[in-house]
C-alpha cells in the first residue's frame, strides 16, 4: 500500500499570500497524483489531476506540480474561498487507492 | 448538470446493516466506474470500494471486506453499498463519487455525503 504524507497539517496564510502545500508518496507514483479541496460540511472538489492539470472550471491561481514521489499545491494568491482542507490522492498503484491526511489552510 | 445524490444512513446498532444508495443525474452512469469513499468524524478520507462500469470489476478496503457489498443497476442510474456486521469505527460520512471516462482512476465528481452512525 502506497502512504501518502501531507505537510504542513495547518498552514496560516493571509489573504493574497502565496500557499504551497507538499504531499510526499512512499513510492513512486509517477504522474497519478490528484489534489482535492473539501470545505466543512460539503463534498471533495477536484482540484487537479495528473499531478498538474487543472479541473473544469478551477481558477488559474491552483496550480500543481512534482513527480514520482513528492508533489506541491501551490495558490498564488489566496482568496477567502480557498480556505478548506486540501488533500492528495495517488491513483497509480490500487487497489487501495490512498489520500494524504489532509492539509487546512486557515487565515493568519 | 452532472449530479450524485446519496441517500440511506442513519443511526443503526452495533451489528446491523444499512443499504447506502447513490442516484446519478446528468450522465449516463452505465459507462462510468464508480466508488464509495467514507470520512469519519473530523478525520480524512478513506476508500472504501470500487465498481466498474460493467460490475466485472470489484474491490474492496480491507476494513469493509467481507462485510460491505457494493452494486449498481444501471438501468436506474443507482450505486449501492450494503453494510452488515457495522462497527462504532464504521461511522462517518459516505461519499459516492464517479470515475472519469478516461484511463486514470481517480474521482472527478462527487456526491454531498450521507451521514451513517453506527451507536448502541
Amino acid at each position: 500500500e502506497i502512504v501518502m504524507t501531507q505537510s504542513p497539517a495547518t498552514l496560516s496564510v493571509s489573504p493574497g499570500d502565496r500557499a504551497t502545500l507538499s504531499c510526499r508518496a512512499s513510492q513512486s507514483v509517477s504522474t497519478n497524483l490528484a489534489w482535492y479541496q473539501q470545505k466543512p460540511g460539503q463534498a471533495p472538489r477536484l482540484l487537479i489531476y495528473d499531478a498538474s492539470t487543472r479541473a473544469t472550471g478551477v481558477p488559474a491561481r491552483f496550480s500543481g506540480g512534482g513527480s514520482g514521489t513528492e508533489f506541491t499545491l501551490t495558490i498564488s494568491s489566496l482568496q477567502s474561498e480557498d480556505f478548506a482542507v486540501y488533500y492528495c490522492l495517488q491513483y497509480k498503484n490500487w487497489p487501495p487507492w490512498t489520500f494524504g491526511q489532509g492539509t487546512k489552510v486557515e487565515i493568519k | 448538470e452532472v449530479q450524485l445524490v446519496e441517500s440511506g444512513g442513519g443511526l443503526v446498532q452495533p451489528g446491523g446493516s444499512l443499504r447506502l444508495s447513490c442516484a446519478a443525474s446528468g450522465f449516463i452512469l452505465s459507462s462510468f466506474g464508480m466508488y464509495w469513499v467514507r470520512q469519519a468524524p473530523g478525520k480524512g478520507l478513506e476508500w472504501v470500494s470500487y465498481i466498474s462500469s460493467s460490475s466485472n470489476t470489484i474491490y474492496y478496503a480491507n476494513s469493509v471486506k467481507g462485510r460491505f457489498t457494493i452494486s449498481r443497476d444501471n438501468a436506474k442510474n443507482s450505486l449501492y453499498l450494503q453494510m452488515n456486521s457495522l462497527r462504532v469505527e464504521d461511522t462517518a460520512v459516505y461519499f459516492c463519487a464517479r470515475k472519469p471516462f478516461v484511463v486514470d482512476y481517480y474521482m472527478d465528481v462527487w456526491g454531498k455525503g450521507t451521514t451513517v452512525t453506527v451507536s448502541s
